[in-house]
């Protein structure tokens, strides 16, 4: 069955440092997020991306933030310069059409220290 | 008023029970409206979607919905320790597209 597939699971990195996280949606899928979870706490909406372009973004989602398709198959969420409060749990998500289905990956377990 | 309000629990059930779990809303637009089940440090995984109101079944699952109340549910039948998780909620509809969460029920099943 096709998944959502994200690596690093764990990263870990020094305050100040630029992280890349990486997904790869599913192939015929054309919707793409990002969000975050911070241990213990609610399910936060980062953004959505389609037709090579941001379609939504939250407050969360400031300048330290980024994401890029850079070919057909990638997605990333680049965080430029981390911070404490940014370690979390991000995953990466995609569906067919928005507002439908959201298929999730695994996450990457984000660590600042 | 949160968009969308969910208890988070924990729900503690022994095994074999039915469990029920809801979700209220304010947003009339939502027609769209999905339950997640997530494992400790995993992602979401969907177990059903519903488009507007009406009831959906899959295997010991039923998820419920009841617009004229804003109101959600999904109930789990022969729990088993197996289905212990949070079970989130979401929905989304009208001129927004983006998914609103609800804050997660933790289940606890004992055996």
């Amino acid at each position: 069955e096709p998944e959502v597939t994200q690596t690093p699971s764990h990263q870990v990195t020094q305050m100040g440092q630029e992280v890349i996280l990486r997904c790869v949606p599913i192939s015929n899928h054309l919707y793409f997020y990002w969000y975050r979870q911070i241990l213990g706490q609610k399910v936060e909406f980062l953004v959505s991306f389609y037709n090579n372009e941001i379609s939504e973004k939250s407050e969360i989602f400031d300048d330290q933030f980024s994401v890029e398709r850079p070919d057909g198959s990638n997605f990333t969420l680049k965080i430029r310069s981390t911070k404490l409060e940014d370690s979390a749990m991000y995953f990466c998500a995609s569906t067919v059409r928005a507002g439908e289905k959201l298929f999730f990956g695994s996450g990457t377990q984000l660590s600042v220290l | 008023q949160k968009e969308v309000e969910q208890d988070p629990g924990p729900l503690s059930v022994p095994e074999g029970a039915i469990v029920s779990l809801n979700c209220t809303y304010s947003n009339s637009a939502f027609q769209y409206f999905m339950w997640y089940r997530q494992y400790s440090r995993k992602g979401p995984e969907l177990l059903m979607y519903t488009y507007s109101s009406g009831n959906k079944e899959d295997g010991r699952f039923t998820a419920q919905v009841d617009k004229s109340s804003k109101y959600i549910s999904l109930f789990i039948r022969d729990s088993q320790p197996s289905d212990s998780a949070t079970y989130l909620c979401a929905m989304s509809g009208g001129s927004n597209y983006q998914l609103i969460w609800g804050a997660g029920t933790k289940l606890i099943i004992k055996p």
